[in-house]
């Protein structure tokens, strides 16, 4: 059984596009998390939530916005989409001390 | 703002040899995370360790934890081909409640035979 899931794999889309990319996590986690790891493989947190409290990276547009609808589902909302956020994209959840992480997403901006 | 620094970037080696991935970081945490991640693939969890002097080993891996000196290592042992992929330390940052790693560049091991 996979245990953090992603959707799509593969987005290629044209830039001012609006995009969406799904998250579930099937282990029961209380928190989840995105990365973003660009094209030198350089991982960089965006977001971390729980039920009760989001953070966000300062460094993360307000293009990019998390919604969760339930526990098991953290998507990742992108308006206006630029060049620069062609990347892998990567949903992670936690269990005690150890992350545990999608398969990743790879957008590509156009 | 915590940094974390992997050194090499790169690393070239030949079966049946050893070496160490060096990993420091800039502030105070006891929470330093191994990854291992193939091409195309996702990140694999190696170890974690949570405690000054925790050492770890799985399989040709160790992995140890000097916290006082803000560095952890990655020792490879008798290096093989299928050890080759790009390796991550990620130290814990625990800002809020949850908790989020802060990753190195990376350590990409190439194993020749």
């Amino acid at each position: 059984d996979t245990a953090v899931s992603q959707t799509p794999k593969y987005l290629v889309t044209q830039m001012g596009n609006d995009k969406s990319i799904k998250c579930e996590q099937n282990l029961g986690h209380d928190t989840m998390y995105w990365y973003k790891q660009d094209s030198k493989k350089f991982l960089k947190i965006m977001f971390s939530y729980n039920n009760k409290e989001l953070i966000i990276n300062e460094t993360v547009p307000n293009r990019f916005s998390p919604k969760s609808p339930d526990k098991a589902h953290l998507n990742l909302h992108i308006n206006s989409l630029e060049l620069g956020d062609s990347a892998v994209y990567f949903c992670a959840s936690k269990r005690g001390e150890t992350q545990y992480f999608g398969p990743g997403t790879r957008l590509l901006v156009l | 703002e915590l940094k974390v620094e992997q050194n090499p970037l790169f690393l070239s080696m030949q079966e049946g040899k050893n070496y160490t991935i060096y990993c420091n970081y800039s502030t105070t945490s006891d929470r330093l995370y191994w990854y291992r991640q193939d091409p195309g693939k996702s990140l694999e969890s190696l170890f974690v360790l949570l405690s000054n002097g925790a050492v770890k080993q799985e399989g040709r891996l160790m992995a140890s934890l000097d916290t006082k000196a803000r560095l952890s290592t990655l020792h490879i042992t008798a290096a093989v081909h299928d050890l080759s992929a790009t390796y991550f330390c990620a130290v814990g940052h625990y800002g809020g409640s949850q908790g989020n790693l802060i990753f190195g560049k990376g350590t990409k091991l190439s194993v020749k035979p």
